[in-house]
């Protein structure tokens, strides 16, 4: 079983629709979680950090449910520059910090 | 500020051949990593440096050795190339800060060993 697990799509989405990614992982002993996107042939940048209480970016929107160890990210009102592949990362304390990246769900906005 | 910067771009190497990746960061950022990605497979760790002078192994080390003598620059070599090894090499930076633990990419370089 892989660590970090996401569907790996393609989520196909009219523009200006609502579409919700889940992110799975393994070890309950995660403490830190991201979302990551990822163009085409580029590098990963940073989206946003995953909070406890849930947390909230523009049009998107993150949560986080340690029970049943997953993730969740929200795009609201899609844009067609949402269009990339958005990764899910966990990380543990004292690991110096090394990531777990999922292979990540890939999202099409179409006009 | 350029960030995070790889050497070279594109690389096609043939079976045996070696060589070396340099990645380069003027963040004064402490961590630094070398991952590579393959289709359908999350990033997966090759070496790592936690400061100047140290590195350390991550999830797939074998085939690949890596040094950090300044601070800046973290270089990952290939003694001698595999077709295995045929990927897109990803370096990262991050401070050391434990609340911010964003790690900065380079571009990439992609590597097709023959």
């Amino acid at each position: 079983r892989k660590e970090v697990e996401q569907d790996p799509g393609p989520f196909n989405v009219p523009e200006g629709a609502t579409v919700a990614f889940n992110c799975t992982y393994s070890n309950s002993a995660s403490q830190s979680f991201f979302w990551y996107r990822q163009d085409c042939r580029k590098e990963p940048k940073l989206l946003m950090s995953v909070y406890s209480s849930g947390n909230e970016d523009g049009r998107f929107t993150a949560q986080l449910n340690r029970a049943s160890q997953y993730i969740s990210l929200l795009i609201r009102d899609s844009k067609l520059s949402d269009s990339a592949t958005y990764l899910c990362v966990v990380g543990m304390e004292g690991s110096n910090y090394q990531l777990i990246w999922g292979a990540g769900t890939k999202l099409i906005i179409k006009p | 500020n350029a960030g995070v910067t790889q050497t070279p771009k594109f690389r096609v190497l043939k079976t045996g051949q070696s060589m070396t990746l340099l990645c380069a960061q003027d963040m004064n950022h402490e961590y630094m990593y070398w991952y590579r990605q393959d289709p359908g497979m999350g990033l997966r760790l090759i070496h790592y440096s936690v400061g100047e002078g140290t590195t350390a192994k991550g999830e797939v080390p074998d085939g690949y050795n890596v040094s950090r003598l300044k601070k800046q620059n973290f270089l990952l070599g290939l003694e001698s190339a595999a077709p295995s090894q045929t990927s897109v090499y990803f370096c990262a930076s991050r401070d050391r800060d434990r609340v911010r633990n964003e790690q900065f990419f380079g571009p990439g370089t992609r590597l097709t060993v023959l």
